[in-house]
């Protein structure tokens, strides 16, 4: 069965360093998204992006994030300088062109220092 | 602006036995999506089942049905014949036809009993 497969699952950060999270959607999908879940809390939506531009984000995805597909498979997300409050699980999924099933990966955990 | 609840943080079901989990949702359009998504320990999100709007019918997926009542706007998660296997966290999410994002709710911490 298709899945979304990201890496690394786990990722140690000073604060103020950069972060590349890594993420292949299925392939045949259109649609690529990044949520993030701190411990504890619920899952909350960063960015959508499609047609190799961004196609809606939260409040959230400030200044210091960026995404980008660099090639036909990886979808990245960069945390320019990291905070503390950025550690979380980062969640990649990606749908269809009717973005009605949405597919999760198991996620990166990330730990800012 | 939409907004998914979930008024159990905590439940507990007897291996074998049904359990139903409670998610209300806050919205102005007619035509959307709602989802239980599981998350079990090791922090993965497995899409359990989804439902349409405009479908009257109610999702059953094996052991995983809904009760989808669209004008009270509930969608509750039964699970029936429950296993260890099935203790997680469950999550419902709304999201609109066409839209890029899904609202998740707080989450049910779901504890199966052997």
């Amino acid at each position: 069965e298709p899945e979304v497969t990201q890496t690394p699952s786990h990722q140690v950060t000073q604060m103020g360093q950069e972060v590349i999270l890594r993420c292949v959607p299925i392939s045949n999908h259109l649609y690529f998204y990044w949520y993030r879940q701190i411990l504890g809390q619920k899952v909350e939506f960063l960015v959508s992006f499609y047609n190799n531009e961004i196609s809606e984000k939260s409040e959230i995805f400030d200044d210091q994030f960026s995404v980008e597909r660099p090639d036909g498979s990886n979808f990245t997300l960069k945390i320019r300088s990291t905070k503390l409050e950025d550690s979380a699980m980062y969640f990649c999924a990606s749908s269809d062109l009717t973005g009605t099933v949405v597919f999760f990966g198991s996620g990166t955990q990330l730990s800012v220092l | 602006a939409q907004t998914v609840t979930q008024s159990q943080p905590e439940m507990s079901v007897q291996e074998a036995e049904t359990v139903t989990l409670s998610c209300t949702y806050d919205t102005s359009e007619s035509d959307y999506y709602l989802f239980w998504y599981k998350q079990p320990p090791s922090r993965q999100m497995i899409l359990v089942i989804r439902q349409e709007a405009y479908k009257q019918q109610n999702a059953t997926e094996n052991r995983f049905s809904v009760n989808f009542q669209k004008a009270a706007k509930s969608f509750s998660l039964k699970i029936s014949d429950s296993q260890l296997g099935d203790a997680a966290m469950y999550f419902c999410a709304y999201g609109l036809t066409g839209a890029n994002n899904l609202f998740f709710g707080t989450g049910t911490r779901l504890t199966v009993i052997p």
